[in-house]
């Protein structure tokens, strides 16, 4: 089965900073889709950016963006200009060519006025 | 614009006690899914569905069962409850195409087993 690793349990950035939210994931597929969700405390399940691995360049939404790194097996978050509304549960997840996904156990983002 | 609908909301139940939590979907989506979160944890696949009629395993199936007879609702059903069971329940459905390769997520619905 694959694994997804976020090793960073809590980050907080001052806002208008930069951020990178950290994941790993273990797979011997070679086609597949990795994302990014946000969860704010209302528990709902937000999509932030998703990335299909046969496509080489980094996927990015407005302040959002990726760094994927197939070979590496990493596919990290940043988050440019954090604002307040940036705060919540984030998670990866990856998404077998069988459809099932896969997530982690997310990273907690304070941003700090 | 309903998207997933997961009712109830919240429940308790007794160890031992039954229940079905209910998801609806009204996006003609093929594939659905059910998730629990544990606290501080992610989302465990329980069981998805590729269409009507055709239900698989995730990973965490035991002690639950699903039905798929028709393409909108994809309903999870606990015989049995026990504590381990507590958790928050994610329903999500996706669309065949591959273009459209989102999942939405229902409100989830909040069960402790005591």
């Amino acid at each position: 089965a694959q694994t997804v690793t976020q090793s960073q349990p809590e980050m907080s950035v001052q806002e208008a900073e930069t951020v990178t939210l950290s994941c790993t994931y273990d797979t011997s597929e070679s086609d597949y889709y990795l994302f990014w969700y946000k969860q704010p405390p209302s528990r709902q399940m937000i999509l932030v950016i998703r990335q299909e691995a046969y496509k080489q360049q980094n996927a990015t939404e407005n302040r959002f963006s990726v760094n994927f790194q197939k070979a590496a097996k990493s596919f990290s978050l940043k988050i440019s200009d954090s604002q307040l509304g940036d705060a919540a549960m984030y998670f990866c997840a990856y998404r077998s060519t069988g459809n099932q996904f896969y997530f982690g156990t997310g990273t907690s983002l304070t941003v700090i006025p | 614009n309903a998207g997933v609908t997961q009712t109830p909301k919240f429940r308790i139940l007794k160890i031992g006690q039954s229940m079905t939590l209910q998801c609806t979907q009204d996006m003609n989506h093929n594939y659905m899914y059910w998730y629990r979160q544990d606290p501080g944890m992610g989302l465990k696949l329980i069981y998805y569905s590729v269409g009507a009629g055709i239900t698989d395993k995730g990973e965490v199936p035991n002690g639950y069962n699903v039905s798929r007879s028709t393409t909108e609702d994809f309903p999870l059903r606990l015989e049995l409850a026990a504590p381990s069971q507590t958790s928050v329940y994610f329903c999500a459905s996706k669309d065949l195409d591959e273009a459209k390769n989102i999942q939405y997520f229902g409100a989830g619905t909040r069960l402790s087993v005591l």
